[in-house]
């Protein structure tokens, strides 16, 4: 089994604080996806990403692959009370050319940014 | 211009009384999934369709049935609902591979 190991699970900080979630593996991912989860709706696809060492920002969100391809971080600048919420990150399949579609989540990272 | 959607968002059902949530796409995709999620937990994989295809997931108990009629619709039947099924039912749909899955709000199920 290819677990994903998510650190922390909890995470309360107050408004315009730095964060960073964790994402880790003892396998070479193929590709990673980080999801974010607002209190009651589905999981949102932030990023993915794919070659090591890649960076990829969305706004004050930072995802970094590292070069093994093994972990992944993400780092939240300033956060702000709208980032509550359930961070997940999944490891895609490797490819087989056969049925294998499933993702294998992380146990995720509840944030709570109080205002 | 919803892409993934489920009916109802909440539902409340009785114990052992059989209950059906649905869930439809607008995305073409070939594949669908049902997971369910508890509190704060990560969502747990039940089974998934690629096109036709049914792939159960191992520990996903009997109780748990699917049917996918055709690529739009895909339905999670409860048999006999437990206290311990009361969870968030999501649905989601991928073309595979290393594409995303695009997750729909999810069915919040109670059980009484």
């Amino acid at each position: 089994t290819q677990l994903l190991e998510q650190s922390p699970q909890f995470l309360s900080i107050q408004e315009g604080e730095n964060l960073t979630v964790y994402c880790n593996s003892s396998s070479v991912f193929s590709s990673l996806q980080w999801y974010r989860q607002e209190p009651g709706e589905g999981p949102v696809l932030l990023v993915t990403v794919v070659t090591g060492g890649e960076v990829k920002k969305l706004k004050r969100l930072t995802f970094q692959f590292g070069d093994a391809r093994k972990d992944s971080s993400l780092h939240i600048t300033a956060a702000q009370p709208g980032d509550t919420g359930l961070y997940l990150c999944a490891r895609t399949p490797p490819f087989s050319g056969g049925s294998n579609y499933k993702l294998t989540f992380g146990k995720g990272t509840l944030l709570t940014v109080n205002p | 211009d919803a892409m993934v959607i489920q009916n109802p968002r909440y539902q409340v059902t009785q114990f052992g009384k059989p209950v059906t949530l649905s869930c439809s796409q607008t995305l073409n995709h070939n594949v669908m999934y049902w997971y369910q999620q508890k509190s704060s937990q990560a969502p747990k994989l039940l089974f998934h369709y690629y096109d036709k295809d049914f792939n159960n997931e191992a520990d996903t108990p009997d109780n748990f049935q699917s049917r996918r009629p055709n690529t739009s619709f895909c339905f999670l039947d409860i048999r006999s609902p437990g206290l311990g099924d009361a969870a968030m039912y999501l649905c989601a749909t991928s073309r595979g591979g290393d594409d995303p899955q695009f997750f729909g709000p999810g069915t919040r199920l109670t059980v009484l």
